[in-house]
């Protein structure tokens, strides 16, 4: 398996603009987690699912942020609008079950924001 | 959520043995200790866990102290592949019935030639 697959790599927008991360897991895992992480937070954990369904959006920061997993291979992070102090690592992870299971992360996606 | 508290940073020489402590003192008895570490410019990825007794995998040790409020993640010998930000993590469990990692500022493990 190639692991978690994230796009782009690496995006640079302006202040106001849409950006749309996305995330492919890894085949047969169950769980999907969005994380962000900067050098003032460190790594957080921003939402979660389960069989496609969000399950934890506490960590959402707030409206501007929106995720969704319209299928078992896929899921988008999208933050409209953006803004500067959205720049940060956002990582996506998958797991195969509930309890004490290995997180695999993908190679996350670099956001700055002008 | 517990806590742990782990120092800043550490150096090894490369090819000796490197401990890492981690300090939980308020860990509760179902909350399993995991260690991660992430590679520069990577994401995070796993390294081992534990819930009681020491564990070993072909990566790491995990040393559990009998009260459980400390453990130590023991590499063997390290190179300098190792060299990495460690988190040792407490999982709990939500409201929603899943486990939760909340990541801390981890040790930034330095190797020396």
């Amino acid at each position: 398996d190639a692991g978690v697959i994230q796009s782009p790599r690496h995006e640079v927008t302006e202040m106001g603009q849409e950006v749309t991360l996305r995330c492919k897991p890894i085949s047969g895992h169950d769980y999907l987690f969005w994380y962000r992480q900067t050098m003032m937070r460190g790594l957080e954990l921003l939402i979660y699912f389960n069989n496609n369904v969000p399950i934890d959006d506490s960590g959402m920061p707030e409206d501007r942020f929106s995720a969704k997993m319209p299928n078992a291979s896929f899921s988008t992070l999208k933050i409209q609008p953006s803004e500067p102090r959205d720049s940060a690592v956002y990582f996506c992870a998958s797991s195969l079950g509930v309890l004490y299971n290995e997180q695999f992360f993908g190679p996350g996606t670099r956001l700055t924001v002008l | 959520d517990a806590k742990t508290t782990q120092p800043n940073s550490m150096e090894s020489n490369e090819e000796e043995p490197v401990h890492l402590p981690c300090n939980h003192s308020t860990i509760s008895g179902t909350d399993y200790i995991h260690w991660y570490r992430q590679l520069p410019s990577q994401g995070p990825e796993y390294v081992i866990h534990g819930l009681t007794s020491n564990v070993n995998n072909r990566m790491a040790s995990l040393a559990i102290a009998e009260d459980r409020k400390s453990s130590t993640l023991i590499l063997h010998r390290a190179t300098l592949r190792d060299a990495a930000v460690y988190y040792c993590i407490l999982s709990s469990i939500s409201n929603f019935g899943n486990e939760k990692l909340t990541f801390g500022t981890g040790t930034r493990l330095t190797i020396i030639p």
